[in-house]
């Protein structure tokens, strides 16, 4: 099974500035033959479900701000929001599925406001 | 608009058994694989189980396999797990996803997820 590590496992940053949540997988998510990273990112906001936010590594879903981006590819992987925002305080969550199943998530990233 | 509602949750005892269901509405419930995927409280997330789109390939968590059933009817456009011989560290709010592709070969993410229900193994 491919292990999915997020650092760091918790990020304090004042608004308006830049948050980086990192993940790194066990083995490459990287298909050559397509060249798509099979890599998404999820926000949770408290008591409710993980919303989708990027996906194929860097493919913003529709609707979310573009202050979110997604980099990164073969086993590192990088989510930014470029300008804190209050309604951004979340836990962030990468999942593969190049290998699946099982599906694997990383442990989370809790965001919180400086 | 792409809803999914899980129900039957509750408080259940060691070695128990419950059954969740999850009504799909707003898409083509035959096409999809569905999952479930659980939280303990305070804790990350854990896939649990996927089924195919058509119910016939079923695969699971190696943490519940042999103890929880998957299935569907597309008739209904209802998922289900049963859970049986329930342990404590199964205490976790479960949630049921759609896969993003049709037909896939689980090879994509979830979207959208339900609100969850809640199962709580405890004596």
């Amino acid at each position: 099974d491919i292990v999915m590590t997020q650092s760091p496992d918790s990020l304090a940053v004042s608004l308006g500035e830049r948050a980086t949540i990192n993940c790194k997988s066990s083995q490459s998510v990287l298909d050559s033959s397509n060249k798509k990273n099979y890599l998404v990112w999820y926000q949770q906001k408290p008591g409710q479900p993980p919303k989708l936010l990027i996906y194929w590594a860097s493919t913003r879903e529709s609707g979310v701000p573009d202050r979110f981006s997604g980099s990164g590819s073969g086993t590192d992987f990088t989510l930014t929001i470029s300008s804190l925002q209050a309604e951004d305080v979340a836990v962030y969550y990468c999942q593969q599925y190049y290998s699946t199943p099982p599906y694997t998530f990383g442990q989370g990233t809790k965001l919180e406001i400086k | 608009e792409v809803q999914l509602l899980e129900s039957g949750g509750g408080l259940v005892q060691p070695g128990g058994s419950l059954r969740l269901s999850c009504a799909a509405s707003g898409f083509t419930f035959r096409n999809y694989a569905m999952s479930w995927v659980r939280q303990a409280p305070g804790k990350g997330l854990e896939w649990v189980s996927v089924i195919s789109a058509s119910g016939d390939d079923r695969y699971y968590a190696d943490s519940v396999k042999g103890r929880f059933t998957i299935s569907r009817d597309n008739s209904k456009n209802t998922l289900d797990l049963q859970m049986n011989s329930l342990r404590v560290e199964d205490t976790a709010v479960y949630y049921c996803a759609k896969d993003s592709i049709p037909y896939s070969n689980y090879q994509n993410w979830f979207d959208p997820w339900g609100q969850g229900t809640l199962v709580t193994v405890s004596s």
